[in-house]
Order: structure tokens, then C-alpha cells, then sequence
């Protein structure tokens, strides 16, 4: 069974541009969670998708957005790039939504450097 | 304001000295406490989830253990493969819906 997909994994982009990130669950799982990792702050939840509803959210500026889609992928949109979102975006995925399952998958990450 | 705090941040280990990774929290309405370990380069992997008070779950050299304020990891007999950062993290439920909070992890380091 294939694990979780992200693409790309690896993105350079300049201040004020923007950034979409894309994610792939395994197959069968409709909850994709999105979180940023950085040295400093650790792993940060940034919102969760299931049936293409977000149901849950974090504390992220409305620059962060997401989407999901009929097949459970699942985008990522960050508008108006800072050099502080230079991290490592990870998205998780779950045969059920969080509250509901004890387990998540995660991805490799993409690897996003703000310059 | 919800908490999370694991210590030691680094460790270091001779292979087969046992030792014990701890992760505090200050929390309202823990639905659960899960561990995750990640190597470099990649994505967590699911360990373990805890729910209540007293709670214990092994899985090889692991074992995971919570009170009503903290949980421990426990290594036992640790092996080189065992190296990698070791995160715990909290679920609970906020007004803006469900919500995992991570600690910054435990980097752990087996040597020969």
C-alpha cells in the first residue's frame, strides 16, 4: 500500500510570491491534516480536511488556505511568502477525521525555502 | 495557554543504557497523547497512543506510560537504530475544533 505523497519536495521561492503544495493520502484515507515544521517552533497544526470540508484549524494567519478534492488529495496555499515560512510543510492522513482516530500518517514533508 | 515540554531536548546513549524520554503538558481536555518518532528527512512515524491515567503500551524496545501530567517513553536496552527525534504531542479540543499540539521533541543518539 503506498504511504502518503507530497510534491514538490523541495520549493525555493522569493518574498510576496506564492506557494501551493500538494499532498496525496493513502489510499482510502479521507482526513488530510496540514502542520509547518521549523527548528524553533517544532510541528505546528495548520488545518485539517475531511470529505472536503475543513473542520478543523490552528493559529495561522489567513495566508495559509487549503483545499481538498473529491479523491481526498489535498492542497495547500500559502499567498504573500515571508522569510518566516521558510519550514518543512508536512501533511498527515487518517481514515477518519481527528476526534475520531487515533492514527495519523504522515508524509515526507516539502521542503519550502523563502528568499 | 496549552503546553507542551519534553526534556532532555538531546541525549546520548551507549547501546544497551536504558533511559527515559519525558513530556510534560498544561492542557484542558487531553483526548489523548500520542509519540512519534522522525528521522531526518522524513515525516513522523506513529508510536503509540495513550488515553487515560495509568496507561501503558510497549512495542519492541519502547514502552509508553502516562499520568494525569506527564508521559514517559522508556528505552530499553536502546540500539543504533533507535537514533532518531523522538516528538509526543496532545489532542484536544478546542473552540476552533480538534487540534494536535507537539512538543519539540527529544533528539536521541545510540552509539556503539
Amino acid at each position: 500500500k503506498a504511504g502518503v505523497t507530497q510534491t514538490p519536495r523541495y520549493l525555493i521561492k522569493t518574498r510576496g510570491q506564492q506557494v501551493t503544495l500538494s499532498c496525496s493520502p493513502i489510499s482510502g484515507h479521507r482526513s488530510v491534516s496540514w502542520y509547518q515544521q521549523t527548528p524553533g517552533q517544532g510541528l505546528q497544526f495548520l488545518f485539517e480536511y475531511f470529505s472536503e470540508t475543513q473542520r478543523n484549524k490552528g493559529n495561522f494567519p489567513g495566508r495559509f488556505s487549503g483545499r481538498q478534492f473529491s479523491n481526498s488529495r489535498s492542497e495547500m496555499n500559502v499567498s504573500t511568502l515571508e522569510l518566516g515560512d521558510s519550514a518543512l510543510y508536512l501533511c498527515a492522513s487518517s481514515l477518519a477525521p481527528l476526534g475520531r482516530t487515533d492514527t495519523q500518517y504522515f508524509g515526507p514533508g516539502t521542503r519550502l525555502t523563502v528568499l | 495557554e496549552d503546553q507542551v515540554t519534553q526534556s532532555p531536548e538531546a541525549l546520548r546513549l551507549q547501546e544497551g543504557e536504558s533511559s527515559s524520554l519525558n513530556c510534560s503538558y498544561t492542557v484542558s481536555g487531553l483526548r489523548g497523547l500520542f509519540w512519534y518518532r522522525q528521522d531526518p528527512g522524513k515525516g513522523p512515524e506513529f508510536l503509540f497512543t495513550l488515553y487515560s491515567a495509568g496507561e501503558e503500551k510497549e512495542k519492541e524496545r519502547l514502552k509508553a506510560t502516562l499520568t494525569k501530567k506527564e508521559s514517559f517513553l522508556h528505552i530499553t536496552a536502546p540500539k543504533p537504530e533507535d537514533s532518531a527525534t523522538y516528538l509526543c504531542a496532545v489532542h484536544i479540543l478546542t473552540g476552533g475544533g480538534n487540534k494536535l499540539t507537539f512538543g519539540t521533541g527529544t533528539q536521541l543518539k545510540v552509539e556503539l
